[in-house]
């Protein structure tokens, strides 16, 4: 168990429609990464929160947008939902942002995933 | 060409067996990520690391920063280690690149 918590495990829902994942981090991680798993592009980045504030980008569609809340937990909102955005959607955690210095705080705690099926 | 490539993409073994994952990276890191994806779909960080060799029972990774490569060794394999093996880099940006992954298939 990673500590990182994502809700819920399995949604299905229908094109057009707008659905919202949810990450818990680690107790005391500050940072929380989005990411996405599909069959054909494998795992990609999508976005990165450190202490409620965007910090990185990665190919997200603007169709989707997240955000980090004061309790640190994140939520990311698909909306518009296409037959492709079918996939795994990670959340990961660490303890804080590369420009901390120390390489500890670099590694990521990846929680178990929420499988969207859009039909 | 990917930022990020492993070899072999797929392998099977016998229990006992030493296993080598090969990561290949293009361009300079802050540190490496070897990740284990299960069948379930769960990833599990295995290690992170930045330079030189760490161990964790069975499981030994090793990085070269000058060559721009990283190894997972697995000793006496058992079929519970069948999974995708993943190595991700982690640039001077805030994001993980990703490897296609190491899908291993340990038979009895």
């Amino acid at each position: 168990d990673s500590g990182v918590t994502q809700t819920p495990k399995h949604l299905i829902t229908a094109t057009g429609q707008r659905v919202t994942l949810r990450c818990s981090p680690r107790s005391g991680d500050l940072s929380v990464y989005w990411y996405q798993q599909s069959l054909d592009q494998g795992l990609q980045f999508l976005i990165h929160y450190y202490n409620g504030e965007e910090r990185a980008k990665g190919n997200i569609l603007e169709r989707f947008s997240a955000q980090q809340f004061p309790d640190l937990h994140s939520e990311l909102n698909l909306s518009s939902l296409e037959l492709g955005d079918s996939a795994l959607y990670f959340c990961a955690s660490s303890v804080g942002t590369p420009m901390s210095g120390r390489a500890s705080v670099y590694e990521q705690y990846f929680g178990p995933g929420t499988r969207l099926t859009v039909t | 060409k990917n930022e990020v490539e492993q070899s072999p993409q797929n392998l099977t073994a016998q229990e006992g067996e030493f296993i080598t994952i090969n990561c290949s990276y293009s361009v300079g890191i802050s540190a490496l990520h070897w990740l284990q994806q299960h069948p379930g779909g769960g990833i599990v960080s295995l290690f992170m690391l930045s330079s030189g060799k760490k161990k964790h029972g069975r499981l030994i990774a090793t990085i070269n920063i000058q060559e721009k490569h990283s190894s997972l060794h697995i000793t006496a394999s058992h079929p519970r280690d069948s999974a995708v093996y993943i190595c991700a880099v982690l640039y001077n940006t805030d994001k993980l690149i990703f490897g296609t992954g190491t899908r291993l298939q340990v038979f009895p």
